[in-house]
């Protein structure tokens, strides 16, 4: 599997952009990059995941570094509902999703 | 859509005891996932199906877990011989594949403490 490495912790303003990296440099050629996020008390909430290019959705942007190997999560104006765990997954067609402990992402207003 | 829900939201047993959860996965979702999740972890890989077939588990699943998903539709997890180490967050996800890499969709789990 492959393994990945994210900041414990990061603190964003509100209403201002957040980047929450992450590293997997050793991914496989056909593992997609899956983004969740947890709420406190609640099941984790899928993201945005992607393969190559970068993906935007109504949540957040997805960046995906050339050679694959980190990908930056990008939320564009942060809000306090925005707090909480961001894992960042590789995942091969769905065998095996392995959770990270994930980054911490506190939102000041 | 009515989402992935799970039965009971939290349970309390004794040590020694057995328990039996259920997940509801998404309709037309033909995985569904089982996992674990202790205070400060992100969730921890138990097992997971295809259908009506198990197709993994993890090495950390004892021969205390056992999961079904008969008919290929809900899906039940049940604990023999409870430990305390056994408390934790039971969350279950399902997933609709279709080839290329499908998003999960968890339920809000059941809570599990063993006294």
């Amino acid at each position: 599997d492959a393994k990945t490495t994210q900041p414990n912790s990061m603190e964003s303003n509100e209403e201002e952009p957040v980047h929450l990296p992450c590293n997997h440099s050793t991914i496989s050629g056909t593992d997609y990059i899956h983004w969740y996020r947890q709420l406190p008390s609640q099941g984790p909430e899928y993201v945005i995941h992607g393969l190559t290019s970068n993906v935007n959705n109504r949540m957040a942007s997805l960046a995906i570094a050339e050679d694959r190997k980190s990908s930056t999560l990008i939320l564009h104006r942060a809000t306090l509902r925005d707090a909480a765990v961001y894992y960042c997954i590789p995942d091969n067609y769905g065998q095996n999703f392995v959770f990270g402990p994930g980054t911490r992402l506190s939102v000041l207003p | 859509d009515t989402g992935v829900s799970q039965d009971p939201r939290h349970k309390i047993t004794k040590r020694g005891q057995n328990v039996t959860f259920r997940c509801d996965p998404i309709s037309e979702h033909n995985r569904l996932y089982w996992y674990r999740q202790t205070l400060g972890q992100g969730p921890e890989f138990l097992t997971y199906f295809q259908n009506e077939a198990q197709l993994e588990k993890s090495r950390l699943l004892s021969d205390r877990f056992s999961a079904e998903r008969p008919k290929g539709s809900f899906s039940t997890l049940e604990i023999q011989r409870t430990e305390q180490g056994d408390s934790a967050m039971y969350l279950c996800a399902s997933s609709l594949a279709q080839g290329g890499s499908s998003p999960l969709h968890f339920g809000n789990g059941t809570r599990l403490t063993v006294t």
